[in-house]
C-alpha cells in the first residue's frame, strides 16, 4: 500500500529560526515528490517538485531534499517568518495518482 | 492567485441529498483533478479528467462522479450524501505532459447534516 508519512505532526518555532520537516514514503512506482504549503481553509500552493534524479531543490527560503534510496525527503525553512505559519504537505506521485501526507502544521510565533 | 476558481465556497446539505461542485481551470490547462480533504487530514485523490475523459480514480465509490467540459471546466457530483462526506473539496488543474505542476483552487467546504 502506498503511504506517505510526515513528521512532526505539528511544530512551533520562534520567528527567525530555521526548521526541518520530514517526509518518508513507500510509493511505487515513484514519479516525483512535491511539497505544498496550505494556509488554513485555502488550497495548497506548490513549493517544489523533485524527480528521482534530483537531490535538492530550492525556492527562496525553502529547500527540499530527496534521498530516493532511503525514500526520505525533507523541507528546510530558513529564517522563518510569521507568514510561514501553515500546513506543509508532502505529496508523492505514482503515475497519475498522487499520495498525500497528512501534513505538518507549523506555527511561527513572534 | 492560481487562476483556478471553485464554486460554491461553502454549502450545507442534508444526508441523502445530491451536490454539484464546479471548477474553472487555469487557462491553457487540459487536465483537472479533484480531492477530498477532511479536517486535519491531507487531501485524498478522487479522480482526474483529461480531455473530457476520466483517466484515473482513487478509492471512492461510484456515487462520486465527474464531468469535464470542452472548455476544460469541471464538475464533481456526489449523490446520496453521507455525514462523512463533509470535507473541503479541492480542484486542481494542470497541463498533461508539463511535469505535473498542479494549481489548486481555494476549495468548496461541504457540510452534511
Amino acid at each position: 500500500k502506498n503511504q506517505v508519512e510526515q513528521s512532526p505532526q505539528s511544530l512551533i518555532i520562534l520567528e527567525g529560526k530555521n526548521c526541518t520537516l520530514q517526509c518518508n514514503y513507500t510509493v511505487s512506482p515513484f514519479s516525483n515528490l512535491r511539497w505544498y504549503k496550505q494556509d488554513t481553509g485555502r488550497g495548497p500552493v506548490s513549493l517544489t517538485i523533485m524527480t528521482f534524479s534530483e537531490n535538492t531543490k530550492s525556492n527562496g527560503r525553502y529547500t527540499a531534499t530527496l534521498d530516493a534510496d532511503t525514500k526520505q525527503s525533507s523541507l528546510h525553512i530558513t529564517a522563518s517568518q510569521l507568514s510561514d505559519s501553515a500546513s506543509y504537505i508532502c505529496v508523492v506521485s505514482a503515475g497519475y495518482a498522487l499520495n498525500f501526507g497528512k501534513g505538518t502544521s507549523l506555527l511561527v510565533t513572534p | 492567485e492560481t487562476g483556478v476558481t471553485q464554486s460554491p465556497t461553502h454549502l450545507i446539505k442534508t444526508r441523502g441529498q445530491q451536490v454539484t461542485l464546479r471548477c474553472s481551470s487555469q487557462s491553457g490547462h487540459n487536465t483537472v483533478s479533484w480531492y477530498q480533504q477532511a479536517l486535519g487530514q491531507g487531501p485524498q485523490f478522487i479522480f482526474q479528467y483529461y480531455r473530457e475523459e476520466e483517466n484515473g480514480r482513487g478509492n471512492f465509490p461510484p456515487r462520486f462522479s465527474g464531468l469535464q467540459f470542452p472548455n476544460y471546466s469541471s464538475e464533481l457530483n456526489v449523490n446520496a450524501l453521507e455525514l462523512d462526506d463533509s470535507a473541503l473539496y479541492l480542484c486542481a488543474s494542470s497541463f498533461m505532459g508539463s511535469g505535473g505542476e498542479l494549481f489548486f483552487g481555494e476549495g468548496s467546504r461541504l457540510t452534511v447534516l
